[in-house]
């Protein structure tokens, strides 16, 4: 049972436009997001992250809004850039638990064309 | 420069041998992470470890085995037990393991198993 899911495995945007990812989580217990990036053959690198306590988190061209009723979040990329093709996962950490372990979403595919 | 470094990038192997995985980080960060991905699947937690000499399994961890017996260093086994070895291999790490932080990720190990 998956308890993050990010429906798209795929999504091609215009360069300058905005580009919107998403992903919805079942578990309740879960209370932080975090959003990474990922090219081939490489490491995820952190992007962004959002808490429970909190709706929306910007950072530069980078948004992450949470809709807790809904279990959904989604991540914001405006203007979008050829360079933001990649892989976009989004994880979740449960609330309490002696080891903040992260489940990650299957992952989607960002193509930002020029 | 402060990291995590993963050796080999590649690594090939033959059908019934055991195999290890390296992971080293100077970030002086407690806990450390192992993680398999395979294609148009997110990234599914293997082993975890908090601090020096202890480590916990994680949502697919058998057919592998890890140590930490110092802190920056975090090896991964693939056991010939494990049916389906074939794979990305991602080690993490994060400054502490049961507190809201992002893990950091190293480039990763591709595994084929012939």
């Amino acid at each position: 049972d998956q308890q993050v899911k990010q429906n798209s495995p795929s999504l091609s945007v215009q360069e300058g436009r905005i580009s919107i990812l998403n992903c919805d989580y079942t578990n309740s217990m879960f209370d932080y997001f975090l959003w990474y990036k990922k090219y081939p053959a490489e490491g995820p690198t952190f992007l962004i992250s959002i808490s429970s306590i909190k709706d929306k988190n910007e950072d530069g061209r980078f948004t992450v809004f949470l809709n807790k009723s809904a279990k959904h979040l989604s991540l914001h990329i405006v203007p979008s850039q050829p360079g933001d093709s990649a892989v976009y996962f989004c994880a979740a950490s449960p609330l309490s638990g002696s080891a903040r372990q992260l489940t990650f979403g299957s992952g989607t595919q960002l193509t930002v064309l020029p | 420069d402060g990291g995590i470094t993963q050796s080999p990038k590649y690594l090939f192997r033959k059908e019934g041998q055991n195999v290890t995985l390296s992971c080293e980080q100077n970030l002086n960060h407690d806990a450390m992470y192992w993680y398999r991905q395979d294609p148009g699947q997110g990234l599914r937690l293997i082993y975890y470890s908090q601090i020096v000499n202890d480590f916990q399994k994680g949502d697919i961890a058998e057919g592998y085995s890890v140590s930490r017996e110092k802190k920056e260093s975090f090896p991964l086994t693939v056991t010939s037990a494990q049916k389906n070895p074939t794979a990305f291999y991602l080690c993490a790490s994060s400054i502490h393991g049961g507190s809201v932080n992002e893990q950091f990720f190293g480039p990763g190990t591709r595994l084929t198993v012939l």
